[in-house]
């Protein structure tokens, strides 16, 4: 079945730098999304990209959809400790409803 | 309440046994969704539910898992003869359904299932 591969699996960084995650998969998606998932929650979802190219913020958060469709990256500008969680990826078939989603990023914040 | 509700939150249950784990998703949401969630893993499909009826059932992994949803509203997963394995967190999720994207799905906080 499909895959997503995204990396880095782990992140230590310093409050106030930026950070910057990546998913790639074997096959084409129609619909990228960014979740974030924080301990004993679901998945809340960051962002939805749904055309290849597309560049898209929410506030200190970007993401875009690659060309090819097989990836897809989000950046996180200016962190602070709210930021801590596991970042996940998922995309999503035209047509279909299910979403395949990444292993996650867990991003810890250093004081 | 306002978002997507599961119960119980934590099930030990011991392997062989039968278990249930309810969803309640957001009111008006017609598409109803279950995950499974390993250990260090992003969530795995299970299955997909447009209204009462079951649209993808691709994700359940054999014949001991089962889903239902008579009324359109509540679901109801069930686990028979548990298995070790079978320990992880399964969540729900719900989405408006319509002829225009997006359909956002919205996660409920899952069901511990740890199987001894």
């Amino acid at each position: 079945g499909q895959q997503l591969n995204q990396s880095p699996q782990s992140m230590f960084i310093q409050e106030g730098e930026d950070v910057s995650m990546n998913c790639t998969s074997s096959s084409i998606f129609n619909t990228w999304l960014w979740y974030k998932q924080e301990p004993g929650e679901g998945p809340v979802l960051l962002i939805a990209l749904y055309k290849a190219g597309e560049l898209t913020s929410n506030g200190r958060l970007t993401a875009q959809f690659g060309i090819t469709r097989k990836d897809s990256f989000l950046n996180i500008s200016a962190s602070i400790p709210s930021d801590v969680g596991i970042y996940f990826c998922a995309g999503q078939n035209k047509g279909a409803q299910k979403l395949v989603f990444g292993q996650g990023t867990r991003l810890t914040i250093n004081p | 309440g306002a978002g997507v509700s599961q119960t119980p939150s934590n099930k030990v249950t011991e392997k062989g046994k039968y278990v249930e784990l309810r969803c309640d998703p957001i009111s008006g949401h017609t598409a109803l969704y279950w995950y499974r969630q390993s250990l260090g893993q992003g969530p795995e499909f299970l299955i997909y539910f447009q209204g009462t009826g079951a649209a993808d059932d691709s994700g359940l992994p054999n014949d001991r898992f089962f889903a239902v949803r008579p009324e359109g509203s509540v679901s109801t997963l069930k686990i028979q003869r548990t298995e070790r394995g079978d320990s992880a967190v399964y969540l729900c999720a719900s989405s408006f359904t319509g002829t225009s994207a997006p359909r956002e799905q919205f996660f409920g906080p899952g069901t511990r299932l740890t199987v001894l």
